[in-house]
This record gives structure tokens, C-alpha cells and sequence, in this order.
């Protein structure tokens, strides 16, 4: 009955490579965001998507896509991986729908580790 | 724009001692409110809301009030366990709902 999942939990890899985050959420909300999150625990928002239509799209390399299939998935596909890329990246969900006054809810966090 | 701002850690307390982690806010209009807790190796978790001003939100021992007055959504816990040591974060949805605003977080330990 988990809520919001993510996969893989950790991610090492090559600088260079290519991969992809995966989220899933099971609330029925309509938007879905991706955070990243440094060593010093500062959260960034990177992307938005609601209804899968980007709404929010902060300035990330455009190593960086995001992909909506449907508004209960949102994946994460990164290209050419940098050192400066390795941190914990999390995904999040939550109902503007509902006039805004709900709250985001979290994944577990995918630690990307780039050798 | 919106904003939010929560003091700088590390805090480090005694158990029973008493917590305050301070947040303010700059938004327009009446946004909503929230602490989040993150705890090692984990997610970031809601604590605790508010959506209107005047409104405590309360979780587990945790109590935060929505003051307009002084844009501000203090963080208190009368007395802290080893079990909250954790980051705690403000953050705040805006008017429309379309942007969340998170504070850079504070770590807080608790020794025994």
C-alpha cells in the first residue's frame, strides 16, 4: 500500500552513462514533482507536472527529461551523467485540485552516486 | 515571491529539553503552511499543517501556529527524545497551490 515509490533506492554508475529514476504514486493526485537534495540536505525542485503537462520546469541542465506516461507515473531519464549529479533525488505527489491547501507527499529518495 | 526562511542548524539538545525552530514567510494572499521531518535515510514525512491563519497544527508532541501578524510557523516540542533527531523543514504552498516552498531545513540531534 505503499504511496510513493521510487526505483532503484541506489543508483551507482560511470560519469557518462545514461540513466532513468522511476516514480509511482497510488494517491490519485494529479501533480508529481521531482527534488534533488544535496549533502547539505538543501531540497531543489526541478520539475512539476500536472495532469502530465509540465508546469514547472527550474533551471537544470537539459541533461535532465522528465516523462509523464500518465498522471501516476513520473520518470526522471538523465543523459551523460556528471560527478556533479550524485545526490539523493526524490520524488512527490500531491492534489492542487483541491485548491491548494494539500500537502506534498514524498518518496523514499533515490541516491544517485556518480563514479 | 514567495518565500521561506528557518534558522540555521545543526541545533543540538538534552533530551526533555524544550525545542523551537523558528520559520518566517514572505507570500501574497493566504498561503498554508507546513513542517516536514526527515529522518535518516529516509523521506521527507508531513509533521504538521496549517491552512488559516490562527490555526496550531500538532503531531507526536509537535505544535506550530499560523501567525499572520509576524508571518511567522514556529516549531516547538516541550520535550525532545532521542527519537526526533532528524531534519526538520518549513515549507509553505502558495495561494493558488501551484508553487511549495521549502526552508533549507534544520538538523536537529538529540543526545540522551
Amino acid at each position: 500500500d505503499t504511496a510513493v515509490s521510487q526505483t532503484p533506492k541506489y543508483l551507482v554508475t560511470q560519469m557518462g552513462n545514461d540513466k532513468s529514476i522511476k516514480c509511482e504514486q497510488n494517491l490519485g493526485h494529479d501533480t508529481m514533482y521531482w527534488y534533488k537534495q544535496d549533502s547539505k540536505k538543501f531540497l531543489k525542485i526541478m520539475f512539476s507536472y500536472n495532469n502530465k503537462e509540465l508546469i514547472i520546469n527550474e533551471t537544470v541542465p537539459n541533461r535532465f527529461s522528465p516523462k509523464s506516461p500518465d498522471k501516476a507515473h513520473l520518470n526522471l531519464h538523465i543523459n551523460s551523467l556528471e560527478l556533479g549529479d550524485s545526490a539523493v533525488y526524490f520524488c512527490a505527489s500531491s492534489l492542487l485540485g483541491s485548491g491548494g491547501r494539500n500537502e506534498q507527499f514524498f518518496g523514499p529518495g533515490t541516491r544517485l552516486t556518480v563514479l | 515571491g514567495d518565500s521561506v526562511t528557518q534558522m540555521e542548524g545543526p541545533v543540538t539538545l538534552s533530551e526533555e529539553a524544550f525545542l523551537t525552530i523558528n520559520c518566517t514567510y514572505t507570500a501574497t494572499g493566504y498561503p498554508s503552511l507546513f513542517w516536514y521531518v526527515q529522518y535518516p535515510g529516509e523521506g521527507l514525512q508531513l509533521l504538521l499543517k496549517a491552512t488559516k491563519a490562527d490555526d496550531k497544527g500538532s503531531n507526536k508532541g509537535f505544535e506550530a501556529t499560523y501567525r499572520k501578524e509576524t508571518t511567522s510557523f514556529h516549531l516547538e516540542k516541550g520535550s525532545v527524545q532521542v527519537s526526533d533527531s532528524a531534519v526538520y523543514f518549513c515549507a509553505l504552498s502558495s495561494n493558488t497551490g501551484n508553487q511549495f516552498y521549502f526552508g533549507t531545513g534544520t538538523s536537529l540531534t538529540v543526545i540522551p
